[in-house]
Order: structure tokens, then sequence, then C-alpha cells
């Protein structure tokens, strides 16, 4: 079965670039999250959907980020402009909803220059 | 963002060792969950935990429920060289169920096993 998916795996930007992180959720889940992770500040929350509606983007650091869930198997994250403290692992990962367990995907690694 | 004390942050332990740790919380939690990350990927569940008491275990891996539900302990029998990498804990606060499952993280547990 195929788990989460994510892509690219690894960017390297400069800054003031544009970057689109993408993520397919596992089939059938309806939750899906976006997390941050770096050293200093460990796995962050930035925002979550439930049946690609956003519910909570409270984590989302700045108007610089975005995310978006046009449908069911399909998420994006975009920076614009990036800047090199966006530099980080960016994981997605999808639940089913009401259900506690989520599914990790394997993260893109972001390095902004 | 809320985090949970999650300690020791990192071990070093032989070959053959068991190991603990434990995570804690000033909230009540009515799921906990145990993930293991390895280099380069994304966490990976290890244990899932539904009830004030409940022990669980997994192979080698054994946790717990704390009755208070703000606690959780998971143990690793032992401990062989692919048990290195890090180990999270991640609770689900009462009134956080509903429509999506927001989950809380603790700070991480970097185990590494020396032969």
């Amino acid at each position: 079965d195929a788990g989460v998916i994510q892509s690219p795996r690894h960017e390297v930007t400069e800054m003031g670039q544009e970057v689109t992180l993408r993520c397919k959720p596992i089939s059938g889940h309806n939750s899906l999250f976006w997390y941050r992770q770096t050293m200093m500040r460990g796995l962050e929350l930035l925002i979550y959907f439930n049946n690609n509606v956003p519910i909570d983007d409270s984590g989302m650091p700045e108007d610089r980020f975005s995310a978006k869930m046009p449908n069911a198997s399909f998420s994006t994250l975009k920076i614009q402009p990036s800047e090199p403290r966006d530099s980080a692992v960016y994981f997605c990962a999808s639940s089913f909803s009401g259900g506690a367990v989520q599914f990790f995907g394997p993260g893109t690694r972001l390095t902004v220059l | 963002g809320q985090q949970l004390n999650q300690s020791p942050q990192s071990m070093f332990i032989q070959e053959g060792e068991d190991v603990s740790m434990n995570c804690t919380s000033s909230s009540i939690f009515n799921t906990w969950l145990w993930y293991k990350q390895d280099p380069g990927e994304g966490p990976v569940l290890l244990i899932a935990l539904y009830k004030a008491g409940e022990l669980t275990s997994n192979g080698r891996l054994t946790a717990q429920f704390g009755i208070t539900r703000k606690d959780s302990f998971l143990n690793i029998s032992a401990s062989i060289p692919s048990d290195v990498g890090i180990y999270f804990c991640a609770g689900q606060m009462m009134g956080d169920t509903g429509t999506a499952s927001k989950l809380t993280f603790g700070t991480g547990t970097r185990l590494q096993v020396t032969l």
C-alpha cells in the first residue's frame, strides 16, 4: 500500500524564490497535516485540513506561507518569498477523520540560501 | 506551540541493554502515541494507547498510558543497533477529538546504541 507521498524530497533554492511542496495523502484518509521540523523548535504543526477544508492555520509562521488542498488526494504548501530561516524539513501526514493516528510522509528537506 | 516534556533528551547505551523514556504534560490526554524517526525519514508509528492504565507491547517495545492521563512511558528491551533513532511521544488532548485529530509532540529522545 502506498503511504503518504511527498515531493520533492530535497529542494535547494535562493532567498526570494517561490517554493512549492507537494503531498498526496493515503487514499481514504480525509485529514491532512503539514509540519515543519527543525533542531531548535522540533516538530511544529503548521496547518491541517479536514475534508479539504482548512481547520486550523494558527501554526503558519507568516503570510509568506500558504497551503491549499484542492481535492482529497493532493495538497500544496507554498512559501513566497522564501527566506534562509525557512530552511527545515517539511512533513505531510494524513489520518482518518476523528482518528488520532497520523501517518507521515518522508519529508521534504528545504534549504534556502 | 505547546510541546510535551520528554526525557531523557538523549541516551547512549550498549547493545542488549534495556531502555526507558517518558513523556509528561500538564494537560490531560485521551490518546498517547509513540513514533520513531530514522535519519532522513518521517516518523513511523510504533504504539498507540487509548485508555488510562493501558499497557501495550509491540515486539521488544512496551508502552504505558499513565493513570493520571498526563504521562506515558516507552520501554525497549534488549536493544539492538537498529533501535538507533529519535523517539517521539505524541498526545491528543481532551477536546481535540472530533473532525480532525491535532497532536501535540514531545521534544524527542535521541537513542544511540553501541556494540
